[in-house]
C-alpha cells in the first residue's frame, strides 16, 4: 500500500529554518515526481514546490530562494528545506505523489504543520 | 500567472446533482483534476484528465471540462460527499495551480 509520511514540523520564530521530511513506502520512489504542496489555516491549496526524479526543482514564486527540495532515492525520502522563514509560511504541508503524463496527485501525505510565529 | 477560481460555496439537496465549476483562461485547453478534502484529512483525488475517476472513486462523481470552465459534477449527491472541492490544473509558467476550493454543503 502507497504511503508517505511527513515529519519535522513544528514551531520555529520568523527568519528561522525547518527541514520537513516525506517518507515513502509501498511503490517505486525513484519513479515519481514529487511535490510539496501547502495549506494555510482555513485556506486553501497552494502548490509550493517539485522535484523530478533527476532531481532538477521547481518552485512557487513565493518560495523561490528560500526553501530547497531534495530527494534521497536511497532512502525513499523526499526534504524541504525552509529558509528564512516568515509568518505568512505558516501552514500544513503535504508532500504528494505526481502522476503523470498529465499532472495530478494520487496520494497525499497526512500533512505537518508548520507555525511560524514570536 | 494562471489563475482558476471557484465560488466559495455551493449547496445542495441530499439525492440532487450539484455542479461545481471552476473557471480559467482557456481551461479546456488544459487538463482539470478535482480533489475533496473533508475536515482534518489529506485531500483525495476524485477526478483527473478531466472525466477520468480513480479506482474506488463512485461513480456519481463526473467531470467535464470546455472553454473557460471545468466542471465536476456529483449526482445523487449523499451526506458523505459534504466537504471541500479544489480543482487543480497545469500551466507552463505557474506550474500547478489550485483553485480556490468550493466547500460543498449537503442540505
Amino acid at each position: 500500500e502507497e504511503q508517505l509520511v511527513e515529519s519535522g514540523g513544528g514551531l520555529v520564530q520568523p527568519g528561522g529554518s525547518l527541514r520537513l521530511s516525506c517518507a515513502a513506502s509501498g511503490f517505486t520512489f525513484s519513479s515519481y515526481w514529487m511535490h510539496w504542496v501547502r495549506q494555510a489555516p482555513g485556506k486553501g491549496l497552494v502548490w509550493v514546490s517539485r522535484i523530478n526524479i533527476e532531481g532538477t526543482p521547481k518552485y512557487a514564486d513565493s518560495v523561490k530562494g528560500r526553501f530547497t527540495i531534495s530527494r534521497d532515492n536511497a532512502k525513499n525520502t523526499l526534504y524541504l528545506q525552509m529558509n528564512s522563514l516568515r509568518v505568512e509560511d505558516t501552514a500544513v504541508y503535504y508532500c504528494a505523489r505526481e502522476k503523470g503524463p498529465i499532472v495530478h496527485f494520487d496520494y497525499w501525505g497526512q500533512g505537518i504543520l508548520v507555525t511560524v510565529s514570536s | 500567472s494562471y489563475e482558476l477560481t471557484q465560488a466559495p460555496s455551493v449547496s445542495v439537496s441530499a439525492g440532487q446533482t450539484a455542479s461545481i465549476t471552476c473557471s480559467g483562461d482557456k481551461l479546456g485547453n488544459k487538463y482539470a483534476s478535482w480533489y475533496q478534502q473533508k475536515p482534518g484529512q489529506s485531500p483525495a483525488l476524485v477526478i483527473y484528465q478531466d472525466t477520468k475517476r480513480p479506482s474506488g472513486i463512485p461513480e456519481r462523481f463526473s467531470g467535464s471540462n470546455s472553454g473557460n470552465t471545468a466542471t465536476l459534477t456529483i449526482s445523487g449527491t449523499q451526506a458523505m460527499d459534504e466537504a471541500d472541492y479544489y480543482c487543480q490544473a497545469w500551466d507552463s509558467n505557474t506550474h500547478v495551480v489550485f483553485g480556490g476550493g468550493t466547500k460543498l454543503t449537503v442540505l
